[in-house]
C-alpha cells in the first residue's frame, strides 16, 4: 500500500525566502506526483504534475522535482509571498486507468510579512 | 477551473438517515473520483468512475455506494449516515489522455 508522508507539517518563514516542501513515497511504482494548494476552506487547486519520465516541472516561482529511486519529491518555492501561505498537498497514483491519488497529510506554510 | 460543481455545498443530517451529494462536470470527462478529507487523515480516496455505470471501490468505501448513470454526474450515497462520516467531501476529475485530477469546491457534511 502507497504511503505519502510530507515533512515538515508545519512551517513559518519571512517573506522573500526560497523554501522547499518535501514529500517521500513508499511505492517505487510511483508514475504521476501531483502537487496542490490548499486555502482554508477551500478546494485543492493543482500547481504541478510530474511524471516520472519527466523528473522535474516549473511554473513560475514553482519548481517541483521526483526522484523514484530516493522515494522523494521536492516543491521549492523562491522568493516566498504572503499570498503563498497555504497548505501544501503531494499525492501520487501510479498512472493510467482510473488511479486514484494517495495523499501526504500536507505542509502548512506561512509566510510572515 | 475544470467545470466541477458540487451540491449541497453544506449540509447537515442526523445519524441513521441517507444522504446524497451530487458532482456534476460540464466537460464530458472519463474519470471521476471522491475523496473524503479529515483532519490527521488527509485526503483518501472512496469510489471512482470510469465511465456510465462503470465504478469501483477506493480506500474507505464502507458506508458508501456510488452511481453514474450519466457521464456529467457521479453520486455519492451515504446509506444510513453516521457521525464517522462527518467529513468534507471533494469530487475530482481527471481529463482524458492526461493525469492531472482538478477537485470540486467540497461538501461539508455534518452528521449529528
Amino acid at each position: 500500500k502507497q504511503e505519502v508522508t510530507q515533512i515538515p507539517a508545519a512551517l513559518s518563514v519571512p517573506e522573500g525566502e526560497n523554501l522547499v516542501l518535501n514529500c517521500s513515497f513508499t511505492d517505487s511504482a510511483i508514475y504521476n506526483l501531483q502537487w496542490f494548494r490548499q486555502d482554508p476552506g477551500k478546494g485543492l487547486t493543482s500547481l504541478l504534475l510530474i511524471q516520472s519520465s519527466q523528473r522535474e516541472q516549473t511554473s513560475g516561482r514553482l519548481n517541483a522535482s521526483l526522484d523514484k529511486s530516493s522515494g522523494r519529491s521536492t516543491l521549492y518555492i523562491a522568493a516566498s509571498q504572503p499570498g503563498d501561505s497555504a497548505t501544501y498537498l503531494c499525492a501520487g497514483n501510479r498512472g493510467g486507468g482510473a488511479d486514484g491519488l494517495t495523499f501526504g497529510k500536507g505542509t502548512h506554510l506561512i509566510i510572515q510579512p | 477551473d475544470a467545470g466541477i460543481t458540487q451540491s449541497p455545498r453544506h449540509k447537515v443530517t442526523e445519524t441513521g438517515t441517507p444522504v446524497t451529494l451530487r458532482c456534476h462536470q460540464t466537460e464530458n470527462h472519463r474519470y471521476m473520483y471522491w475523496y473524503r478529507q479529515d483532519p490527521g487523515h488527509g485526503l483518501r480516496l472512496i469510489h471512482y468512475s470510469y465511465g456510465v455505470k462503470d465504478t469501483d471501490k477506493g480506500e474507505v468505501s464502507d458506508g458508501y455506494s456510488v452511481s453514474r448513470s450519466k457521464t456529467e454526474d457521479f453520486l455519492l450515497t451515504l446509506e444510513s449516515a453516521t457521525s464517522s462520516q462527518t467529513s468534507v467531501y471533494f469530487c475530482a476529475i481527471r481529463r482524458d489522455r492526461q493525469e492531472t485530477q482538478y477537485f470540486g469546491p467540497g461538501t461539508r457534511l455534518l452528521v449529528l
